[in-house]
């Protein structure tokens, strides 16, 4: 019945780790984002993928990398990981052809130490 | 300067009185307007959205759009306790793919 997931909900790591979150929607939607929402709820899209394909990439550390292995699915590694990472990220997803209303995942609590 | 600015807050509204939220935009090119909700510690919810200037109403939300003045608001009548949360302005830009940009958000805080 979940129609934007996310694993995992939370995420404790230390400085210096990689690590991976994952998102799957089974709205059958052709587009998918990563959002980073900071400490002052300020929500900043990341990245976006339309059918497997990258269509936006804003200005952030080339730490993160997502894939996205179908349009199902969007993946987001973060390597090094820094302090100032400490965030919520969400995905979403959306039907773009049709209209852009999004659909958000639960999120991931990220906390760096 | 910001492209979405709304007022932080906190709004505190009385039970039953109308909640009056304000979103101003930078990009003149935006067409369509979309107001999300999130509740503290939960994931945005699409609420609203509005294309045409004037009013959309959908139960105890309307959304009020002028194009001319950059400008966007959203109204809750009747207020409930239900409604306490913060309700994100999230214009759509005018690069081809047509990413929302959010606002910051204004907390609204609905007192029994």
């Amino acid at each position: 019945d979940t129609a934007v997931s996310q694993t995992p909900k939370y995420l404790v790591t230390q400085m210096g780790n990689d690590k991976s979150i994952k998102c799957e929607q089974n709205l059958g939607h052709d587009t998918m984002y990563w959002y980073k929402q900071d400490s002052k709820k300020f929500l900043k899209i990341m990245f976006s993928y339309n059918n497997k394909e990258l269509i936006i990439n804003e200005t952030v550390p080339n730490r993160f990398s997502p894939k996205s292995p179908d349009k199902a699915h969007l993946n987001l590694h973060i390597n090094s990981l820094e302090l100032g990472d400490s965030a919520v990220y969400f995905c979403a997803s959306s039907v773009v052809t049709t209209s852009y209303e999004q659909y958000f995942g639960p999120g991931t609590r990220l906390t760096v130490t | 300067q910001k492209e979405v600015e709304q007022n932080s807050g906190p709004l505190s509204v009385p039970e039953g009185a109308i909640a009056s939220l304000n979103c101003t935009y930078s990009d003149r090119g935006s067409q369509s307007f979309f107001w999300y909700r999130q509740y503290s510690g939960k994931s945005p919810e699409l609420i609203m959205f509005i294309y045409s200037n004037g009013d959309k109403e959908d139960g105890r939300f309307t959304a009020q759009l002028n194009k001319a003045s950059q400008y966007v608001s959203l109204l809750i009548r009747d207020s409930q306790p239900s409604d306490s949360a913060t309700y994100l302005c999230a214009p759509q830009g005018t690069d081809s793919w047509g990413k929302l940009q959010f606002g910051a958000g204004t907390q609204v805080v609905v007192t029994p």
